[in-house]
């Protein structure tokens, strides 16, 4: 099945700086996720975007949809410990069934 | 308050044996629901998705399959397992805000 381009693929990254994580889609989304997934468990939802060119904020946590409604980025600012992690993109085309196609993943390590 | 639930956590099956995985959705009514596959350090795939009691759509042919007997149950099973079935198996349900998923269910085939 399709999946969206997420960059960069993985990351190493000092405790105290800041994360910049993108996914591009060759089609557009009415809907942009961000989740995170930690080793064993399933993805949470850490911010979703609804509206072409919406800034959304959750903590240290900053998303953008983008205006072609085919791209989106995440940014981490003062990155800790529990960052680590996969984060996942994820767009969604409402509809009869709601589906996810997702990012391929950006694996985030963090060194203190 | 809407919770997911998936069992069991981990599982390890021989080749050609049968599988049943359970999710079941509570606090909400005629969810979406879905199931997912994760290859080890990969993203997810969607397997199928359901819309409603007995509706189910396939994504992918495999050696899978999924029913849904309840509203808030959502079963993936296999006849006959195969080793590429391996990986882990994450359930869902779609709200407004977006998908919810369940804890994942780590299934080895040896």
């Amino acid at each position: 099945g399709q999946q969206l381009n997420q960059s960069p693929q993985s990351m190493f990254i000092q405790e105290g700086e800041d994360v910049s994580m993108n996914c591009t889609s060759s089609s557009i989304f009415n809907t942009w996720l961000w989740y995170k997934q930690d080793p064993g468990e399933g993805p949470v939802l850490l911010i979703a975007l609804y509206k072409a060119g919406e800034l959304t904020s959750n903590g240290r946590l900053t998303a953008q949809f983008g205006i072609t409604r085919k791209d989106s980025f995440l940014n981490i600012s003062a990155s800790i410990p529990s960052d680590v992690g996969i984060y996942f993109c994820a767009g969604l085309l409402t509809g009869t069934a709601s589906k996810l196609t997702f990012g391929t993943g950006t694996r985030l390590q963090v060194t203190l | 308050s809407q919770t997911i639930h998936q069992w069991p956590a981990t599982l390890v099956q021989p080749v050609g044996s049968p599988l049943s995985l359970e999710c079941t959705v509570e606090g909400t009514s005629n969810p979406n629901l879905y199931w997912y596959r994760q290859a080890a350090g990969r993203g997810l795939q969607l397997l199928f998705y359901s819309v409603g009691i007995g509706q189910i759509s396939s994504e992918v042919p495999q050696n899978l399959s999924a029913s849904r007997p309840q509203d808030r149950q959502f079963i993936l099973s296999s006849k006959k397992l195969l080793l590429s079935d391996s990986g882990f198996y994450l359930c869902a349900w779609s709200e407004i805000y977006g998908y919810t998923f369940g804890s994942g269910t780590r299934l080895t085939v040896v």
